[in-house]
């Protein structure tokens, strides 16, 4: 079965540092792996995808992330943090033996941006 | 286009009764999933619905059902109210036919007294 770990769920950094928020996964067959982000009282948007085109994956609002096979990582990162950013964010994975449509999340990681 | 719309937002019910959300895909997604998030248990899968069959299903018992009409429009239905079922209810449409890359609706909050 799948699974996915979320390194910490909580993160501080102050506005202008580098974001970077872990994830490891375990799948033993090629994954499809995700980044949410949730607000207080709102659903959850996607910031990226990794669907085995490109290893480096770029999303919305300057983060990113790398798909490591080796490593089974998927680590989100945005160079310079913004208050804006403070919010709880999910790594998720799916592949062909659960069904893609299943969705697997981690714990969550709480982003907490100090000015 | 529209995102994902879910009614109601909020619900209060007591315990043993039933309760019916609904769920309003993207226009043109014909695959929705339904999540659970609790703060104990975190988010969890639910079930899947595409044109009409329900493809997948989480680890939850009988109580919890759902459905999808044939204009995708989905409903989940949970009988016999316990009081853990107090959570957040995700709906999510998919563009994919596999249903992967899922967009989210805001959910609603159910509480059981």
């Amino acid at each position: 079965a799948q699974s996915v770990t979320q390194l910490g769920s909580h993160v501080s950094v102050s506005e202008g540092a580098l974001v970077l928020l872990r994830c490891n996964y375990s799948s033993s067959v090629p994954p499809y792996l995700f980044w949410y982000v949730q607000y207080p009282n709102q659903g959850l948007q996607l910031l990226l995808k990794y669907t085995s085109a490109a290893t480096l994956v770029k999303g919305i609002n300057g983060f990113e992330a790398e798909f490591k096979k080796s490593e089974t990582s998927f680590h989100l990162t945005k160079p310079s943090a913004h208050m804006s950013d403070a919010a709880e964010y999910f790594c998720a994975v799916s592949d062909a033996n659960s069904g893609y449509s299943t969705l697997t999340f981690g714990k969550g990681t709480m982003l907490l941006v100090s000015p | 286009k529209a995102g994902v719309t879910q009614t109601p937002r909020y619900l209060i019910k007591t315990r043993g009764q039933q309760v019916t959300l609904s769920c309003s895909p993207i226009s043109g997604h014909r695959s929705v999933s339904w999540y659970q998030q609790t703060p104990g248990q975190g988010l969890q899968f639910l079930f899947e619905y595409f044109s009409e069959t329900q493809r997948n299903k989480g680890n939850f018992p009988g109580r919890f059902s759902g459905r999808q009409f044939s204009n995708s429009r989905s409903e989940m239905n949970v009988s016999t109210l316990e009081l853990g079922d107090s959570a957040l209810y995700l709906c999510a449409s998919s563009p994919s036919r596999t249903g992967v890359e899922q967009y989210f609706g805001p959910g609603t909050r159910l509480t059981v007294t």
